[in-house]
């Protein structure tokens, strides 16, 4: 079974701060790990994925990830936060059956001025 | 690359009706397309897994015959809200994969749906 835990349903830093968004996952066997953007009454952008190749893995918008099979962690990191960062994020895991994706319970992400 | 369109983007409707939704992969052909369901403040859940030509695959506690799934086409798929009620009212949104190996999924801007 595999599943998917993100850590703070709301997180909220300045503009200009550091990002960091937790996700730990669970899977019997070697993962494909998401990280998604949704911004309001819209679809899912995809950020970046791991697929097994570098652990450290750099997305859209300046956002990174570093794979870390140790610490069953995924977590999602930008360095300076800009306002239109504001949104909700997903990680999610691949399923072993036909492509499916677990999802996180999703964090909101506030940037304030 | 990998744009997946939903239409339409927002409807409304009388309780009782029925509402097609359209899903379409624009640059890629999509062999599987999923149907997800989200709720306000809430993660995606999903409701089938659409293979193109055959049946679709349900999630539990999905009714197939209130949620009507079509994939005729590799870049088409539907979703048929039949007899909608208010409960039915919701955030619908696909996704779709392009082969089998393939884990990512490319999702479409989602559809609101309103039953009054």
């Amino acid at each position: 079974a595999q599943s998917v835990t993100q850590l703070g349903s709301h997180v909220s830093v300045s503009e200009g701060a550091l990002v960091l968004l937790r996700c730990n996952y669970s899977s019997s066997v070697p993962p494909y790990l998401f990280w998604y953007v949704q911004y309001p009454n819209q679809g899912l952008q995809l950020l970046l994925k791991y697929t097994s190749a570098a652990t450290l893995v750099k997305g859209i918008n300046g956002f990174e990830a570093e794979f870390k099979k140790s610490e069953t962690s995924f977590h999602l990191t930008k360095p300076s936060a800009h306002m239109r960062d504001a949104a909700e994020y997903f990680c999610a895991v691949s399923g072993n059956q036909g492509g499916k994706l677990i999802f996180g319970q999703g964090t909101e992400l506030s940037v304030k001025p | 690359g990998a744009v997946v369109s939903q239409h339409p983007s927002r409807v409304i409707c009388k309780s009782g009706t029925s509402v097609k939704i359209e899903c379409r992969s624009l640059d890629f052909q999509a062999t599987t397309m999923f149907w997800y369901r989200q709720f306000p403040k809430k993660s995606l859940m999903l409701m089938a897994t659409s293979n193109e030509g055959s049946k679709a695959t349900y999630e539990q506690g999905v009714e197939k015959d209130k949620f009507l799934i079509n994939h005729a086409s590799l870049t088409l798929s539907t979703l048929t809200v039949t007899s909608a009620h208010p409960e039915d009212s919701s955030f619908y949104i696909c996704s779709a994969i392009a082969g089998v190996a393939e884990k990512t999924q490319y999702f479409g801007p989602g559809t609101r749906l309103l039953v009054l």
